[in-house]
């Protein structure tokens, strides 16, 4: 899996968008990003996912530079809930089945 | 059920005591993945099961740690002879198929507790 890199911890204010980036410069062609977050050791909780295209869903939105070396998480409207350590991971399509986490970014969304 | 079901959610046993814990993976997901995640820490691969075979047990910490599949469903993680570092939070979580494509989900975790 290509590499990610995350800032260790982000702010927010209750109600403003929260955009969290994830360098991914050495990502192949054939490579997912997927974004989890994970609430207090809870279990993870599945976000987004894209290959090259903008994509959004009811809970975010992820934007992938047209080089897919970065891309960033937006969550439009950040709650108190959405604190939590967000992750980005990359998985090559195909062959690699499983999920390898790095330390993510805890978000802080403070009222 | 909708999401992937674990069992027991907590756990505490005693030092050298044999634990089972159990996942009901989401209905038709082929993939099944165990996951351990010890207080404060990031999440360790254990073991990949594509159908009712295991193509990757590298993640398995020692050989008192051992899981199996039956019926292509529910998944078993043992872990023999328990210590005090096997306290955890074990997570579970299934998918489709195991192709990057579709998405992994993951069950609440059992919390295992060795006193």
């Amino acid at each position: 899996d290509a590499k990610t890199t995350q800032p260790p911890s982000m702010d927010c204010a209750e109600g403003r968008a929260a955009n969290l980036p994830c360098n991914h410069s050495t990502i192949s062609g054939n490579e997912y990003v997927y974004w989890y977050r994970q609430i207090h050791s809870q279990g993870p909780q599945y976000i987004i996912h894209g290959l090259k295209n903008n994509e959004t869903n009811e809970m975010a939105s992820l934007i992938i530079t047209e080089d897919r070396k970065s891309s960033t998480l937006i969550l439009p409207h950040a709650t108190l809930r959405d604190t939590a350590v967000y992750y980005c991971i990359v998985r090559v399509a195909g062959s690699n089945y499983k999920l390898t986490f790095g330390k993510g970014t805890l978000l802080t969304v403070n009222p | 059920g909708a999401g992937v079901s674990q069992s027991p959610s907590n756990k505490v046993t005693e030092k050298g005591k044999d634990v089972e814990l159990r996942c009901d993976p989401i209905s038709g997901h082929t993939a099944l993945y165990w996951y351990r995640q010890r207080l404060g820490q990031g999440l360790e691969f254990l073991i990949y099961f594509q159908g009712n075979s295991a193509p990757d047990k590298s993640g398995l910490p020692s050989d008192r740690f051992s899981a199996e599949r039956t019926g292509e469903s529910v998944s078993t993680l043992t872990i023999q002879r328990t210590q005090q570092e096997d306290s955890a939070v074990y997570l579970c979580a299934s998918s489709r198929s195991g192709t990057a494509g579709n998405t992994i989900y993951f069950g609440e975790g059992s919390w295992l507790t060795v006193v």
